[in-house]
């Protein structure tokens, strides 16, 4: 069954704006994973964070954890339309199990 | 340079047929592994090599059928296509299999429509 959901389906803002998408799951993690999808693209990761982390940054991007409501979002500032693409969370439920995907957000950014 | 390639890129066929994914990685890791995309965009893993061995194999039809003649090729085999099996499917490899610490590199794809 489907660990991580995400939250928006999906979110149309303008070029500048925030974007900001979370992630609910419903079982203990280890580790939480953002990555995004552009058209037609594979995915490609974003960030990693541990069950033991609350916030972490790359550049524009900043996500943060709350395991006691089993949750994460996905910030990104500045919006720029080639953020234009999906965000799926991924999660390790138990112990060394596979990622388990959400089924994104679909972000698209107007110029 | 591509790190993780499929091919091929666009696959069209007959209900009933067998098909070919071939997938290769040239970023040396240890673990490959193959997802499928459904029209939701749901993405599933199906199943996962590490060192040329089979360590995950979800509830996936035995027409699929893996296969890494080395570390650095996984290639998915498909008999008797169904219409179900239209999809897009993803190869992906990881430095080694650490469930969920490990950051996976996908390649571009496999759009597979049975008609």
């Amino acid at each position: 069954s489907q660990q991580g959901e995400e939250d928006p389906q999906a979110l149309s803002i303008q070029e500048g704006e925030n974007a900001t998408m979370n992630c609910s799951y419903k079982t203990s993690i280890n580790n939480l994973q953002w990555y995004r999808q552009n058209s037609g693209r594979g995915l490609v990761h974003l960030i990693l964070i541990r069950s033991n982390e609350r916030e972490k940054h790359s550049g524009r991007l900043r996500v943060t954890l709350d395991t006691s409501k089993k949750s994460s979002s996905l910030l990104i500032t500045a919006s720029r339309a080639a953020d234009t693409a999906s965000y799926f969370c991924a999660t390790d439920p138990s112990g060394n199990t596979p990622l388990v995907f959400g089924k994104g957000t679909r972000l698209s950014v107007i110029a | 340079d591509t790190a993780v390639s499929q091919t091929p890129k666009y696959l069209v066929t007959q209900m009933g047929n067998d098909k070919s994914i071939k997938c290769e990685q040239n970023l040396g890791h240890d673990t490959m592994y193959w997802y499928k995309q459904d029209s939701k965009k749901f993405l599933k893993i199906m199943f996962s090599y590490n060192n040329k061995e089979l360590i995950i194999n979800e509830t996936v039809p035995n027409r699929f059928s893996p296969k890494s003649p080395d570390k650095a090729h996984l290639n998915l085999h498909i008999n008797s296509l169904e219409l179900g099996d239209s999809a897009v499917y993803f190869c992906a490899s990881s430095r080694d299999y650490s469930g969920g610490a490990e950051t996976q590199y996908f390649g571009p794809g496999t759009r597979l429509l049975v008609l």
